[in-house]
């Protein structure tokens, strides 16, 4: 059963702490993404990979970092440097570059 | 940079009505996505548009690309209550630089 998985689904932590969100696909697709999203704000590129070590920034990538040491992986790091991290953060893949996306179903991120 | 505008930001219909949500850039796309996002979900693939004037449906949804391929549509026909969620559009330009998403509209349906 092929797909995106993201866990976990909620995650809550304190202030000043890092957190780690994982995104593992099976799909065999060689590009992929985290977005960012806020009510009202649609989705904001965080960072994207279109090769395994090898990724760029996106919009919105202060106060995070990500890994693409394999390619059916691509953990987001929440860093204590962000200043607003509560959100909704979606992973997704695509077969290369910017072709059409498949989402996981995301993580909800409580910082308080 | 490239822009997405999208609007309405909101719509409320009565079931039956008809939707539409447009889509348009600061710049010439190569090809424009659509994705739609139920409530609590993950944004799911609806279609690709990329050739000028193009124009696409599925069943009750019609997709139009601009001629000069800086705009773009979605159209509902007879919208149900199972239409309800975001629609968001994504626009990509020439060249190696990534999907920009317009910010969506909600749409709501009334039975």
């Amino acid at each position: 059963d092929g797909g995106i998985t993201q866990s976990p689904k909620y995650l809550f932590r304190k202030e000043g702490q890092n957190v780690t969100l994982s995104c593992e696909q099976n799909l065999n697709h060689d590009a992929m993404y985290w977005y960012r999203q806020d009510p009202g704000q649609g989705l904001r590129l965080i960072y994207y990979s279109q090769i395994v070590n090898d990724f760029q920034k996106g919009d919105i990538a202060e106060g995070y970092s990500v890994s693409r040491e394999k390619k059916e992986s691509f953990p987001l790091t929440v860093t204590s440097a962000q200043k607003n991290p509560t959100a909704f953060y979606l992973c997704a893949s695509s077969v290369q570059g910017f072709f059409e996306q498949y989402f996981g179903p995301g993580t909800r991120l409580t910082v308080t | 940079g490239q822009q997405v505008m999208q609007i309405p930001q909101y719509q409320h219909v009565q079931e039956g009505e008809d939707f539409t949500t447009y889509c348009n850039s600061s710049t010439t796309l190569s090809n424009i996505q659509w994705y739609k996002q139920r409530p609590g979900g993950h944004p799911v693939f609806l279609i690709q548009l990329v050739k000028s004037g193009e124009v696409k449906k599925q069943k009750r949804l019609t997709f139009q690309f601009g001629e000069a391929k800086k705009n773009s549509s979605l159209h509902i026909t007879a919208t149900q209550t199972t239409d309800v969620g975001t629609y968001f559009c994504a626009g990509l330009n020439s060249g190696n630089t990534p999907l920009v998403f317009g910010k969506g509209t909600r749409l709501s349906v009334i039975a």
